[in-house]
């Protein structure tokens, strides 16, 4: 079945260093990927959708890459701060009408 | 409205009663979604409809839940004989284009479910 897998364990940096997150799909070529931000007791918030043909997108400090070849994308926070404290979503769309959802990954920024 | 509204945010009910769950997307999106999250996972997919039309059911559970759009606006998730393992995060989200898009997900503040 169509999966996206993304890194169980939370991430823990240092202010001012960059993040990485990554997903992983499996069984299926998505048309495009989105990251969504979700805090707390909250809805998953928007960040950024990258198309397949898209090797890289930028959006302020994040930037999102997305590699056919090895099946992944990767979530980037450069000078990260403690306000990015969040989980991260990876979605995708699979060719029919579902939204599908990694576990999502969480990311502690210590100052 | 301004965003996603789901009501109630809280829901506690005793083992074997009826739950319905409310809906109400950002005017004029077309798409609207359920999904039920687990603590610590991503959002779990339960159904799809654009506009009135219910077109991907998959992910619904088994035949005690259901869901409705009559108009194409409002949504009401049903869960019929509520057992324990029903008890989770319920979100709904909208989106403004249809099947074909590439649009971003609304997502509600979710009703928390809890089945005693």
């Amino acid at each position: 079945s169509q999966k996206i897998e993304q890194n169980s364990e939370a991430l823990n940096i240092q202010e001012g260093k960059t993040a990485t997150l990554t997903c992983n799909y499996t069984n299926y070529s998505p048309a495009y990927l989105q990251w969504y931000r979700q805090d707390p007791g909250r809805g998953p918030v928007f960040l950024l959708l990258i198309r397949e043909n898209e090797k890289e997108k930028r959006k302020e400090r994040l930037k999102v890459t997305f590699d056919t070849t090895l099946k992944q994308s990767l979530f980037h926070i450069t000078a990260s701060q403690p306000a990015d404290s969040a989980t991260y979503l990876c979605a995708s769309h699979t060719g029919g009408f579902k939204t599908i959802f990694g576990a999502g990954t969480r990311l502690f920024v210590k100052a | 409205g301004a965003g996603v509204s789901q009501s109630p945010r809280y829901k506690v009910t005793k083992r074997g009663q009826d739950v319905a769950l409310r809906c109400d997307p950002i005017s004029g999106h077309v798409s609207l979604y359920w999904y039920r999250q687990a603590l610590g996972q991503g959002p779990e997919f339960l159904t799809y409809f654009n506009y009135e039309a219910q077109q991907d059911k998959s992910g619904l559970p088994n035949d005690r839940f259901s869901a409705e759009r009559p108009e194409g606006s409002i949504s009401t998730l049903t869960i019929q004989r509520t057992e324990q393992r029903d008890s989770a995060m319920y979100r709904c989200a909208s989106s403004l284009a249809s099947r074909s898009n590439t649009g971003e997900l609304f997502f509600g503040e979710g009703s928390r479910l809890t089945v005693l």
